[in-house]
């Protein structure tokens, strides 16, 4: 597809499962962003790729939070023991040159841990 | 802590009339500011973005405008069309070596025909 693709766009889950989510970027696109909105909260930067470069961690909440992004391309976020308050939209974004105006989003994950 | 706020999570506008949404920061620190635009179900989409030394920038039927001193920005939106009925993020950045955007929690505008 031409633009950014999540999966699944909906997720249920029980405290204390682990659970994966995907974003496929656009195409050749080198930057790659994690953010998650909570309720009544605005966007919050999780981590950030950028090439072959060690990935910008400094937003992860805690350390059951992962992210990788194989071959430059596919990334996945990981949530160990998930939590209820783990509960958000998570957003992933690619970027094609360094610019926040060709920041381009998916459609998101929405995680409801019960 | 909120370091971008979008204090009015709605608004309502008459089609026709100008839409007038706000956004206030904290971080003296930050010199450029966008605004994005997020229907259902949808990721943001960039609308746009001003740098810190303008105080307007306009496209179409957007405008933004930036009080520094203020710490204050603002979207106009004239005619507002219902199309534009969806929810609008202000983000700003500019720490050096920062990777991230700080967003506001958005605002719901809603356009009546």
């Amino acid at each position: 597809g031409a633009g950014v693709s999540q999966s699944p766009s909906n997720k249920v889950t029980e405290k204390g499962k682990d659970v994966e989510l995907r974003c496929d970027p656009i195409s050749g696109h080198t930057a790659l962003y994690w953010y998650r909105q909570s309720l009544g909260q605005g966007l919050e930067f999780l981590i950030y790729f950028q090439g072959n470069s060690a990935p910008d961690k400094s937003g992860l909440p805690s350390d059951r939070f992962s992210a990788e992004r194989t071959g430059g391309s596919v990334s996945t976020l990981t949530i160990q023991r998930t939590q209820q308050e783990d509960s958000a939209v998570y957003l992933c974004a690619t970027v094609l040159i360094q610019g926040w105006d060709t920041q381009y989003f998916g459609p998101g994950t929405r995680l409801t841990v019960l | 802590d909120q370091q971008v706020k979008q204090n009015s999570p709605s608004l309502s506008v008459q089609e026709g009339r100008i839409s007038i949404l706000n956004c206030d920061y904290t971080n003296s620190m930050f010199d450029y500011f966008l605004w994005y635009k997020k229907y259902p179900a949808e990721g943001p989409t960039f609308l746009i973005s001003i740098s810190s030394i303008k105080d307007k920038n306009e496209d179409g039927r957007f405008t933004v405008f930036l009080n520094k001193s203020a710490k204050h920005l603002s979207l106009h939106i004239v005619p507002s069309q219902p199309g534009d009925s969806a929810v609008y993020f202000c983000a700003a950045s500019g720490q050096t070596g920062a990777n991230n955007l700080f967003f506001g929690t958005g605002t719901r505008l809603t356009v009546i025909p």
